[in-house]
């Protein structure tokens, strides 16, 4: 069991650019979450992924935010034409739902912190 | 409406003392799951323990130890005898599971940042 990765674990940007992150579940996991997390909060769901089948996405995820899980393993996100209100981190989740009202524990990657110039 | 409320910001304790921290949690929803996680420094969130709805049986794992009581919405986390390396901030998280729910969406409080002094 390697753990959720995240790609890059830092990323620095100017305003306006877009920016890419990705997260390697671990394996096997068919539930595939984001989160973003600003300083003294807690983390804020953004949306998720049943296998290759994006769910739900919050309102906090605008249309600048996309997101995709192709084959049903790694994910990505993607933030076009950055604002400084995007600085965070962003955190990756994943869970093994067998199905029914179980809602397993996500384990969390280390996250992306990004920074807005 | 916040949904988990930890009400504590910040906690110091000197080590090998208890300390107990607190989350109050609002839901409508009959069904729902309660979490803690830690987050020390390095940042990775660090799943603790899991209670559903219809298990109210307060649980201990080692130092730590949780205690669920529906009548007040409330799921507190209590560390006996701190050490340093306890030192994190605490989250708790609530998940839905009712109708019209997103399965496996957590809500989490700001988190308690706890501070143990050797």
């Amino acid at each position: 069991d390697t753990g959720v990765s995240q790609d890059p674990r830092h990323k620095i940007t100017k305003r306006g650019q877009n920016v890419t992150f990705r997260c390697d579940p671990i394996s096997e996991h068919n539930r595939l979450y984001w989160y973003r997390q600003t300083l003294g909060q807690g983390p804020e769901f953004l949306t998720y992924f049943q296998n290759e089948a994006q769910l739900e996405k919050s309102r906090l995820l605008s249309d600048r935010f996309s997101a995709e899980r192709p084959k049903g393993s790694f994910s990505t996100l993607e933030i076009q034409r950055t604002e400084q209100g995007d600085s965070a981190m962003y955190l990756c989740a994943s869970s093994l739902e067998r199905g029914g009202l179980s809602n397993q524990p996500q384990h969390f990657g280390d996250g992306t912190r990004l920074s807005i110039l | 409406a916040q949904k988990v409320t930890q009400a504590q910001t910040e906690i110091s304790v000197v080590e090998k003392e208890d300390v107990t921290l607190d989350c109050v949690y609002e839901t409508r929803d009959t069904t729902y799951y309660l979490f803690w996680y830690k987050q020390p420094p390095s940042g990775e969130l660090v799943f603790l323990i899991r209670r559903n709805s219809f298990d109210e049986q307060n649980e201990i794992s080692g130092r730590y130890s949780w205690n669920f009581q529906k009548s007040t919405s409330s799921f507190n986390f209590t560390i006996t005898a701190s050490q340093v390396v306890d030192s994190a901030v605490y989250f708790c998280a609530l998940s839905e599971a009712g109708r019209g729910s997103t399965l496996g969406r957590l809500y989490f409080g700001r988190g308690t940042q706890l501070t143990v002094w050797p």
